[in-house]
């Protein structure tokens, strides 16, 4: 069975860090590109970064460049994403995906983690 | 960027038809894919490639994509499709996905 599971949310003060996991099982992680999608509370989905299969290329929305960073480990069959200089707004479930492609263009996010919460603190 | 606009609600009674549109310009042609989202779960994909249905996705839904805008319908509104919608565009100038805005279906 396919499956992602996000670590690492919790509560940190505005200004901090923090380091988000995505552990993947099911599949060959190494063959898909994947993505990070946030969702703050009660508003709608937010793509927030991507990486290619290798992990060669990544991708961000522009709102938030500079300020997170993907990653993964093929070997360790993990996402990651750095989040830096965090603010009240970035309060939020945090999902991972899967995606059908292996990098740009993207195909479309076929499976989802359950997801992962960060409440940032002022 | 990239604005995919949707109804910010949609109601429908149990038996009928719901409608949810995505709009931009030239989203015809895009790829538009669209996603359920029950309140505490994580999204699932309902329609993919504007008009393909994942496994599992019951006939009912179905999907289309021409002009300035793209549609998901429900036939056959049943409780348990009361859920939000979201549609999903990757936008290759900016290397970027957008999602819509997000329309919440109340049966």
């Amino acid at each position: 069975e396919v499956q992602l599971l996000e670590s690492g949310g919790g509560l940190v003060q505005s200004g901090g860090s923090v380091r988000l996991s995505c552990a993947a099982s099911g599949f060959i992680f190494s063959h898909y590109a994947m993505s990070w999608v946030r969702q703050a509370p009660g508003k709608g989905l937010e793509w927030v970064s991507g990486i290619s299969s290798s992990g060669g290329t990544t991708y961000y929305v522009d709102s938030l460049k500079g300020r997170f960073t993907v990653s993964r480990d093929n070997a360790k069959n993990t996402l990651y994403l750095q989040m830096h200089s965090l603010r009240v707004e970035d309060t939020a479930v945090y999902y991972c995906a899967k995606d059908l492609s292996n990098s740009a263009p993207l195909w479309y996010m076929d499976v989802w983690g359950k997801g992962t919460t960060v409440i940032v603190s002022s | 960027s990239l604005v995919l606009t949707q109804p910010p609600s949609v109601s429908v009674a149990p038996g009928e038809t719901a409608t949810i549109t995505c709009a931009t310009n030239n989203i015809g042609g895009k790829s538009v894919h669209w996603y359920q989202q029950r309140p505490g779960q994580a999204p699932v994909v309902v329609m993919y490639y504007s008009r393909d249905r994942p496994s599992g996705i019951p006939e009912r839904f179905s999907g289309s994509n021409s002009g300035n805008t793209a549609t998901l319908t429900i036939s056959s509104v049943e409780a348990g499709d009361e859920a939000d919608y979201y549609c999903l565009v990757w936008e290759s100038d900016t290397d970027n996905y957008v999602f819509g805005t997000g329309t919440k279906v109340t049966v």
